[in-house]
C-alpha cells in the first residue's frame, strides 16, 4: 500500500484559505468515500477533523471542509487561525481491512 | 467518556523487543476495534494495522508483516502492540486509536496519548 500523496508544504495568512490537495488511485480515495483529515500540533495526538470526506465530528469549527474529486481528496481551512498552524494528514480506506495515510502537510500560517 | 491509555516509554536494546499496551476504558473493548499507528522522529503517520477485538483477528499492513503482532486481554480492557528483533529504525511514537463507530474506516476520533520507543544500544 502506497501512502497517499499530500504536499510537503502550505501556507496562507490570517483570514484567508487554504486547500491541502491528498491524492490517491482508484484502490483507495477513488474506490471509497472514507476520507478522513487529521490535526497535528507538535507533542501531540493527531485529532480528527474531517471523516467521509465531508462530515465534521462534534466540536470541529464549520471553517475546516473537507470534499473529494476521482482520486483527489482536499481539506480547505477558511478563515485561517494562527492556531490552524498544525500538520494535517489525509487517510483513506484502502480496501481489505486495510487504511493508508498520507504524507502529511505542514500548514504555516503567516 | 471513552479513553485510550498507554504505558509509558521504553529504552531498548537493538535485538530485544518491546511490548506497548492501550488500555481502554469508558466503554467494552470488544465493541470497537484497535487500530495501531507509527510515527518516527520528524516523519508522518503510519497505520500498522488494527485488531478485531470481537475476535481477536489481526490485520496488519504490507509494510508491518513479520515483526509485529497485536494481542489483547479481555480481561483487564488492553490491547497489546509486540514489536521484536527491534532496528533503530522502529524509534518512533506508537498510538493506538479506535474509530467512534464500528464499520467507519478512518473515523479514528479517540487516541492514546502515545507511547515512545527507542531502539539504541
Amino acid at each position: 500500500q502506497s501512502a497517499l500523496t499530500q504536499p510537503p508544504s502550505a501556507s496562507g495568512s490570517p483570514g484567508q484559505s487554504v486547500i491541502i490537495s491528498c491524492t490517491g488511485t482508484s484502490s483507495d480515495i477513488g474506490g471509497y468515500n472514507y476520507v478522513s483529515w487529521f490535526q497535528q500540533h507538535p507533542g501531540k495526538a493527531p485529532k480528527l477533523i474531517i471523516y467521509e470526506v465531508t462530515k465534521r465530528p462534534s466540536g470541529v469549527p464549520d471553517r475546516f471542509s473537507g470534499s473529494k474529486s476521482g482520486n483527489t481528496a482536499s481539506l480547505t481551512v477558511s478563515g485561517l487561525q494562527t492556531e490552524d498552524e498544525a500538520d494535517y494528514y489525509c487517510s483513506s480506506y484502502a480496501g481489505s481491512s486495510n487504511l493508508v495515510f498520507g504524507g502529511g502537510t505542514k500548514l504555516t500560517v503567516l | 467518556q471513552v479513553q485510550l491509555v498507554q504505558s509509558g516509554s521504553e529504552l531498548k536494546p537493538p535485538g530485544a523487543s518491546v511490548k506497548v499496551s492501550c488500555k481502554a476504558s469508558g466503554y467494552t473493548l470488544t465493541s470497537i476495534g484497535i487500530n495501531w499507528v507509527r510515527q518516527a522522529p520528524g516523519q508522518g503517520l503510519e497505520w500498522m494495522g488494527w485488531i478485531n477485538t470481537k475476535t481477536g483477528n489481526p490485520t496488519y499492513a504490507q509494510d508491518f508483516t513479520g515483526r509485529i503482532v497485536f494481542s489483547l486481554d479481555t480481561s483487564v480492557s488492553t490491547a497489546y502492540l509486540q514489536i521484536s528483533s527491534l532496528r533503530a529504525e522502529d524509534t518512533a511514537v506508537y498510538y493506538c486509536a479506535r474509530v467512534a463507530v464500528a464499520g467507519i474506516w478512518g473515523n479514528l476520533v479517540y487516541w492514546g496519548q502515545g507511547t515512545l520507543v527507542t531502539v539504541s544500544s
